[in-house]
């Protein structure tokens, strides 16, 4: 499975916009980028994923680079109850699994 | 609410006794796994079934075993437990067809402690 890269934690401040970043240079063209994110106490949470274009939805958005060797997750609006270890993984067309690595731990401040 | 049901949420077991983690999702999905995860790190995978009947071995599979009847169902058992099999264990699923396109559905876990 290819790898990815995120920083072990970054902070934001409680209404302002967060944009967490992914390195991801081993990936290969049909790979998808998932990113899931933990509550403390709780599972994983799909929060989006992507191919090759960027994706909105409710949650966030997800910017991916024209190359795909990196991709970003964007939360509009932070609030506290974004604080969360945030997981991008890279999904094979053929694969059946996840390898999580570990992750960005999120803390917002109020 | 449809999703994924683990049974028990905590555990406390001796070494040498075995246990079954119960695992039921009512989504029809034909993906599930397992999932332990130790203080501080990510999830890393013990095993996996694409559907009723086959199941696999995924990154860390020893002292665990699992089979698939039903759709539904997931059970992971301990064989015999082990103070290093003390961790967080989460079931997931998922479609499977076209399945990089879906994400997982996680349960909520299970705390098993190794005395």
């Amino acid at each position: 499975d290819a790898k990815t890269t995120q920083p072990n934690s970054m902070e934001s401040n409680e209404e302002e916009p967060v944009h967490l970043p992914c390195n991801h240079s081993t990936i290969s063209g049909t790979d998808y980028i998932h990113w899931y994110r933990q509550l403390p106490s709780q599972g994983p949470e799909y929060v989006i994923h992507g191919l090759t274009s960027n994706v909105n939805n409710r949650m966030a958005s997800l910017a991916i680079a024209e190359d795909r060797k990196s991709s970003t997750l964007i939360l509009h609006r932070a609030t506290l109850r974004d604080a969360a270890v945030y997981y991008c993984i890279l999904r094979a067309t053929s694969g059946s699994r996840l390898t999580f690595g570990e992750g960005t731990q999120l803390t917002v401040n109020p | 609410n449809a999703g994924v049901t683990q049974t028990p949420k905590f555990q406390v077991l001796k070494t040498g006794q075995s246990m079954t983690l119960q695992c039921a999702q009512d989504m029809n999905h034909e993906y599930m796994s397992w999932y332990r995860q130790d203080p501080g790190m990510g999830l890393r995978l013990i095993h996996y079934s694409v559907g009723a009947g086959i199941t696999d071995q995924g990154e860390v599979p020893n002292g665990y075993n699992v089979s698939r009847s039903t759709t539904e169902d997931f059970p992971l058992r301990l064989l015999s437990a082990a103070p290093s099999q003390t961790s967080v264990y989460f079931c997931a699923s998922s479609p499977l067809t076209r399945q990089m396109r879906y994400g997982y559905t996680f349960g909520s876990g299970t705390r098993l402690t190794v005395v």
